[in-house]
């Protein structure tokens, strides 16, 4: 089993929708998570951490944590043209790996 | 300014041809690792660094080497490339490991 899945890929969304990124982790012993996002060809770029279970939000960004399902989420509100990257999920600590990531399009 | 430098930022190679690429943090960070990111494989960990003269596998090592004799430089070897080693690679550090991560900007190597 893969230590840390996204859900596949690309997901498409108008101008405007609500766009959810979703992770599952394999190790009870995560603690925390960051989400990153990447642009085409550019490096990675930290947008959200949460430490703990429940919400976390910071402008259009909310983070979702539920320990108990080993599942992180991410939701876009308002989704714009220039949140278009792949998004990447990554438990804090040891080795610090990444999920496949999720690439999302935003249609004007 | 606070940054990781990779260099060079595209590498064209043969088979064979022993290479580096030189990764230089000016953070005082801990922790560094080297990542490879393949078209639906996403960010793999090749090798990784807790500090100084401490290196471990990532999850993909095979044909790679690091050294870090020194807390800012996280070179990657290759010793002897080949065509499967071809991919967008990054360079990374974080305080202690525990926290967010600092990338460079990538190196594009294409072994041919």
């Amino acid at each position: 089993q893969k230590e840390v899945e996204q859900n596949s890929g690309p997901l498409s969304v108008p101008e405007g929708a609500i766009a959810s990124l979703n992770c599952t982790y394999s190790d009870r012993g995560s603690q925390s998570f960051f989400w990153y996002r990447q642009y085409s060809g550019k490096s990675p770029e930290l947008i959200m951490s949460i430490y703990s279970n429940g919400d976390k939000e910071d402008g259009r960004f909310t983070a979702q944590l539920n320990k108990a399902s080993q599942y992180v989420s991410l939701l876009i509100r308002d989704s714009q043209p220039s949140d278009s990257a792949t998004y990447l999920c990554a438990p804090q600590g040891g080795k610090l790996i990444f999920g496949q990531g999720t690439e999302l399009s935003v249609k004007p | 300014e606070a940054q990781v430098t990779q260099n060079p930022r595209y590498l064209i190679t043969v088979t064979g041809k022993k290479l580096t690429v030189t990764c230089s943090q000016n953070m005082n960070h801990e922790y560094m690792s080297w990542y490879r990111q393949d078209p639906g494989l996403g960010l793999r960990q090749i090798y990784y660094s807790m500090n100084v003269e401490v290196t471990d596998k990532g999850d993909v090592p095979e044909g790679y080497k690091v050294s870090r004799k020194e807390k800012r430089n996280f070179p990657l070897i290759l010793e002897s490339p080949s065509p499967n080693q071809t991919s967008l690679y990054f360079c990374a550090s974080s305080i202690q490991g525990e926290e967010k991560l600092f990338f460079g900007s990538g190196t594009q190597l294409s072994v041919l």
